[in-house]
């Protein structure tokens, strides 16, 4: 079975500028969440979307936004991007739901970004 | 909210020997703790996890622990080899009204066998 999916793997933008990076979950799991990691911060969490809804939320400015669609791709968006904004971007999924027990995440290989 | 401490941040052992990495967590509600491994390069996997209701959990070489009393879980591994070197994380969280089971992680503990 196919696996967690991002797009593209490295970036390289300019200080300013926006950035989207696409994230398809594994087939059936309706929760994706999304990480920042960084060296000096570990795994720090942005957002999660269930049923394109935005469920939780983590402590990032107003700067990083995300979507997800109906068949639970997601899409996280940086605008403004600053030089601190350098980091790997993981994905994760998950089959946890309303009613179920937690299974865990599956992560995605994560997109590279580097800004300068 | 949930607080994960995660100890030692690095671990030198060499190989054959046993490694045991050590979180604890604040929040007494939390009730799965997995453990992630990331290698150098890719992405973290879920290589064990363990729920609350349960002490002990073992796959082959590697066991987790909790001590929901003391509010603490363990990651051992034994006969080490040196596909083993990757950074360990682990980490807690709890279901709740609505579904949330956003996970609070430790910041990691690179583990390191030498051969």
């Amino acid at each position: 079975k196919a696996g967690v999916t991002q797009t593209p793997r490295y970036l390289i933008k300019t200080r300013g500028q926006q950035v989207t990076l696409s994230c398809s979950p594994i087939s059936g799991h309706r929760s994706v969440s999304w990480y920042q990691q960084t060296p000096g911060q570990g795994l720090q969490f942005l957002f999660e979307y269930f049923s394109e809804t935005q469920r939780n939320k983590g402590n990032f400015p107003g700067r990083f936004s995300g979507r997800q669609f109906s068949n639970s791709r997601s899409e996280m968006n940086v605008s403004t991007l600053e030089l601190g904004d350098s980091a790997l971007y993981l994905c994760a999924s998950s089959l946890a739901s309303k009613q179920g027990a937690d299974y865990g995440y599956t992560f995605g290989s994560g997109t590279r970004l580097t800004v300068v | 909210g949930e607080n994960v401490e995660q100890h030692p941040s690095t671990l030198s052992v060499q190989e054959g020997d046993s490694a045991v990495i050590k979180c604890t967590y604040s929040d007494s509600a939390s009730n799965y703790f997995p453990w992630y491994k990331q290698e150098l390069g890719k992405r973290p996997q879920l290589i064990i996890d363990i729920r609350s209701n349960v002490g002990e959990k073992k796959d082959q070489r590697i066991a987790v622990t909790l001590n929901k009393t003391a509010k603490h879980f363990s990651l051992h591994i034994t006969e080490t080899q040196p596909e083993d070197s990757a950074v360990y994380f682990c980490a807690a969280s709890k279901g709740e009204p609505g579904g949330s089971y956003i996970p609070t992680f430790g910041r990691g503990t690179s583990l390191i066998v030498h051969p």
